[in-house]
């Protein structure tokens, strides 16, 4: 079935530092891609998202590409701050439904 | 900004006891969903529901575990006869058309704990 891999945590980062989270996905149709962010004490939120291959979803700094050839939707920002610190989400919506489908999840944590 | 509410963020309940938790999704939004989250494990979609009626479901969403929109406001999910297993983070998620790639939006959580 339909699934997401993501890396493993925690990442520490100082400030400033480049921040990459893998996330790869399998799924038979065309899915939809998205990051989620959980911060402490809250709800998830949407960060970005992408619906076909080649789209670029952006939001806050955050930027990740669906990459339908390494079926990959790899989570990146140049420049951390301790306010990023949270809980990242990797999730996919299959095509003709319209559930979503969790990566495990990758807690960042930013050090001044 | 709208904003998806649950009540209660937590509970406590004793095995084999009923429990509702109670949802009120953003207001002109048509799509309901719950989602749980075990301790340390992936979120996971249990359900989903349009036009008072289930859309989808999960295998984790068998016969103990029901949903209901009461009224205009309100989504719930009853577990009829609540397991250890059930404890869990239990998130509910609302859509406005359910159309492809649209973005759901989620509550903060009700986090059941059963004894």
């Amino acid at each position: 079935g339909d699934s997401v891999t993501q890396m493993e945590g925690p990442v520490t980062l100082s400030e400033e530092a480049f921040l990459t989270i893998n996330c790869t996905y399998t799924a038979t149709g065309y899915p939809s891609l998205f990051w989620y962010v959980q911060y402490p004490g809250e709800g998830l939120q949407l960060l970005l998202k992408a619906t076909k291959a080649d789209d670029k979803g952006s939001n806050k700094g955050f930027e990740a590409t669906y990459r339908k050839e390494t079926t990959s939707f790899h989570l990146e920002k140049g420049s951390v701050q301790v306010s990023d610190s949270a809980v990242y989400f990797c999730a996919l919506s299959p095509g003709g439904y319209n559930k979503l489908i969790f990566g495990a999840g990758t807690r960042l944590a930013v050090h001044p | 900004e709208p904003e998806v509410t649950q009540t209660p963020s937590h509970q406590v309940t004793q095995m084999g006891q009923e429990v509702i938790l109670r949802c009120v999704p953003i207001s002109n939004h048509l799509y309901f969903y719950w989602y749980r989250q075990i301790l340390g494990q992936k979120v996971e979609f249990l359900v989903s529901f349009y036009n008072n009626e289930i859309s989808e479901k999960s295998e984790i969403f068998d016969d103990q575990f029901s949903v209901e929109r009461p009224d205009g406001s309100n989504f719930t999910l009853k577990i009829r006869s609540t397991k250890l297993e059930d404890s869990a983070m239990y998130f509910c998620a609302s859509s406005d058309q359910g159309r492809f790639g649209e973005t759901q939006y989620f509550g903060p959580g009700t986090r059941l704990l059963v004894l």
